[in-house]
This record gives C-alpha cells, sequence and structure tokens, in this order.
C-alpha cells in the first residue's frame, strides 16, 4: 500500500510568488491534515479535512494561504504570495479515524525556500 | 489550549546504552499522547500512543513510555539503543474532544555514538 505522497520535496522561490504544494493521502483516509515546521521551531497544525470539506482551519496562518481537497482525494495548498516567513517544511498526513486517537501516517515533506 | 515541552533539544548518547527522552504536557482537558520518529528525509512514524488504561505502554523498535498523570509528563525510554535509533523524536498531544488535531513539542535529536 502506498503512503502519503507529496509534491514537490522541495521548492525555492523569490517572494511574491506563488507556490502550490500537493497531498495525495492514502488512499481511503477521509482525514487529511496540514502541518508546518518553520526551522528550530516545533511542527504546527495549520488544517484538517474530512473528505472534501474543512473541519478545522484554526493554523492556517492568513489568508495568503489557501488550501483545498478535491473529491475529497488530493489536497493541495497554494502560498499567493509568499513571504519569507513562509519558509519551512511542510507536512501532510492522512488518518482512517474520525477521532483524536488514530494514527496519522505522514508524508515525507515539502521543503519551502523563500528567497 | 494544550502545550508540550520536550526538555532535551539534543540527547548524545553511546550504542548499546539506555536513554530516556522527556516529554511534559500542559492541558486543562484530557489528551492522547503520542511519540512520533522521523528519520533522515522521511515522514514522521508513529512509535507509540497513550489512550487510556495502562500508564506503561510499548511500542515499536523496544521503545516504551509511561504515562504520568500527577506530573503530567509521557517520558520515552528504551534500555539499549542502536545506531540506527539515531533520528528525531517529537511528543504530541491531541485533545480528547477534538478530530485528530496534533500539538507537538520541540522535537528531541537523538544521536546515537558507536
Amino acid at each position: 500500500e502506498a503512503g502519503v505522497t507529496q509534491f514537490p520535496s522541495h521548492s525555492v522561490i523569490e517572494k511574491g510568488q506563488t507556490v502550490t504544494l500537493r497531498c495525495d493521502p492514502i488512499s481511503g483516509h477521509d482525514n487529511l491534515y496540514w502541518y508546518r515546521r518553520v526551522m528550530g521551531k516545533e511542527i504546527k497544525f495549520l488544517l484538517h479535512f474530512v473528505k472534501e470539506s474543512k473541519q478545522d482551519e484554526s493554523g492556517m496562518p492568513n489568508n495568503r494561504f489557501l488550501a483545498e481537497r478535491t473529491g475529497g482525494t488530493y489536497s493541495t495548498l497554494k502560498v499567493q504570495p509568499a513571504e519569507l516567513e513562509d519558509s519551512g517544511v511542510y507536512f501532510c498526513a492522512s488518518s482512517q479515524d474520525p477521532a483524536g486517537f488514530g494514527e496519522q501516517y505522514f508524508g515525507p515533506g515539502t521543503r519551502l525556500t523563500v528567497t | 489550549a494544550q502545550s508540550v515541552t520536550q526538555l532535551d533539544s539534543q540527547v548524545p548518547v553511546f550504542e548499546e546504552a539506555p536513554v530516556e527522552l522527556r516529554c511534559n504536557y500542559s492541558s486543562s482537558v484530557s489528551v492522547y499522547l503520542f511519540w512520533y520518529v522521523q528519520y533522515p528525509n522521511q515522514g514522521l512514524q508513529l512509535l507509540l500512543k497513550y489512550l487510556s488504561g495502562s500508564t506503561l505502554v510499548k511500542g515499536i523498535n523496544g521503545f516504551e513510555a509511561e504515562f504520568n498523570k500527577s506530573q503530567t509528563s509521557f517520558h520515552l525510554r528504551k534500555p539499549s539503543v542502536h545506531i540506527s535509533d539515531t533520528a528525531e523524536y517529537f511528543c504530541a498531544v491531541s485533545d480528547m474532544r477534538n478530530t485528530g488535531k496534533l500539538i507537538f513539542g520541540q522535537g528531541t535529536t537523538l544521536q546515537v555514538k558507536p
């Protein structure tokens, strides 16, 4: 069974540009999460999808970030326009369990560098 | 709101020695507790979790953790480490009322030396 995949693995963009990150969860997992780790800091929650609906987006930093999940399958996270402080590693995770006790399966992350 | 503190950012240890990675949390509600590990160039992988019941939890790769409610701690231990255990370890909590949002500590890098 394929794990969670993320694309691209690395992205280097200039301030003001747009970047779209993609996450493909494990097939059949209704729950999809986005997290971010800024260098030297802890991993922070961004948002949670259940199928195609946003269940919790309390961690989204501001309106420059837009997340979508088409048809309840893959998800994209768009940053427009990117700022220097957006640099970090963006992780995606998926889970089969609807509640908080379930194991989340993480992708390898996308390392975003904004210059 | 919840918070998690991992008291050591780096823990160097010799191969075959025991190790303890410390984790303390703060929460006004009941939480589930997790330890995840990240090997280089890989995603986070669940080591173990505490949901309820016995406070001593055993996980993969010979790791175990003990939940201490009075001290709000969930320290991770292994009696004898291997070079392959070199990785970054994350303690995390999840609000029992919520739908899986994880609150992470800052991470502890375990460096196993030969």
